[in-house]
């Protein structure tokens, strides 16, 4: 069965300095990943995926994330924060063929953002 | 292009009632699927349904079911609601052939909350 941990469930960086969310899958193949932003309130908004090919993925608000397959890991990073970056963060792994449609979501890791 | 419609916004029922909620998802999406969200149990796979048929089903009992329409359109239904019902209902849509999820669109959600 696939799974998805991010071990820090909050985390506090100050306006302008660096960011990286953790996020460890478990899944049989290789994975379909992706990591969502939601602020209070609403539904989920897609920053970033992974399917295949290089290893190091753009997403939207500056983000990207690296797969890396040996540590069967999906960070998430941003090099400089932003005080609208703060909310939550979800990384998710994503099954495929008749599966595709069932995502597992790790429990989310909270952005507070310090001026 | 619009986004995922969710109707409605906030729903306050009583214990033993039942409810509907409404899923418009992206023009051309074929998938939809549903997810609950609470703060204890974070975001739980209910349902996804593809081309009007049920694909996958999460573990949730048999007072939660859904439907989509040819124009895939989606409703979820529970019946004899519990307290522990109330959560955030989100629907998220995606694109594809239905063998891969590309990434979902998520819905604002339904806050519903059960007295």
């Amino acid at each position: 069965a696939q799974s998805v941990t991010q071990p820090d469930i909050h985390i506090t960086v100050s306006e302008g300095a660096s960011l990286e969310l953790r996020c460890n899958y478990s899944y049989g193949a290789t994975p379909y990943l992706f990591w969502y932003v939601q602020s209070p309130g609403q539904g989920l908004q897609l920053l970033l995926k992974y399917f295949s090919g290089d290893t190091l993925v753009q997403g939207i608000k500056g983000f990207e994330a690296e797969f890396k397959r040996s540590q069967s890991s999906f960070n998430l990073r941003k090099p400089s924060v932003h005080w609208s970056d703060a909310a939550e963060y979800f990384c998710a792994v994503g099954a495929q063929n008749t599966n595709a449609g069932k995502s597992t979501f790790g429990d989310g890791t909270t952005l507070t953002v310090k001026p | 292009k619009a986004g995922v419609t969710q109707t409605p916004r906030y729903l306050i029922k009583t214990r033993g009632q039942q409810v509907t909620l409404s899923c418009s998802p992206i023009s051309g999406h074929r998938s939809v699927s549903w997810y609950q969200q609470t703060p204890g149990q974070g975001l739980q796979f209910l349902f996804e349904y593809f081309s009007e048929t049920q694909r996958n089903k999460g573990n949730f009992p048999g007072r939660f079911s859904g439907r989509q329409f040819s124009n895939s359109r989606s409703e979820m239904n529970v019946s004899t609601l519990e307290l522990g019902d109330s959560a955030l209902y989100l629907c998220a849509s995606s694109q594809g052939s239905g063998k891969a999820n590309y990434g979902y669109t998520f819905g604002s959600g339904t806050r519903l909350t059960v007295v």
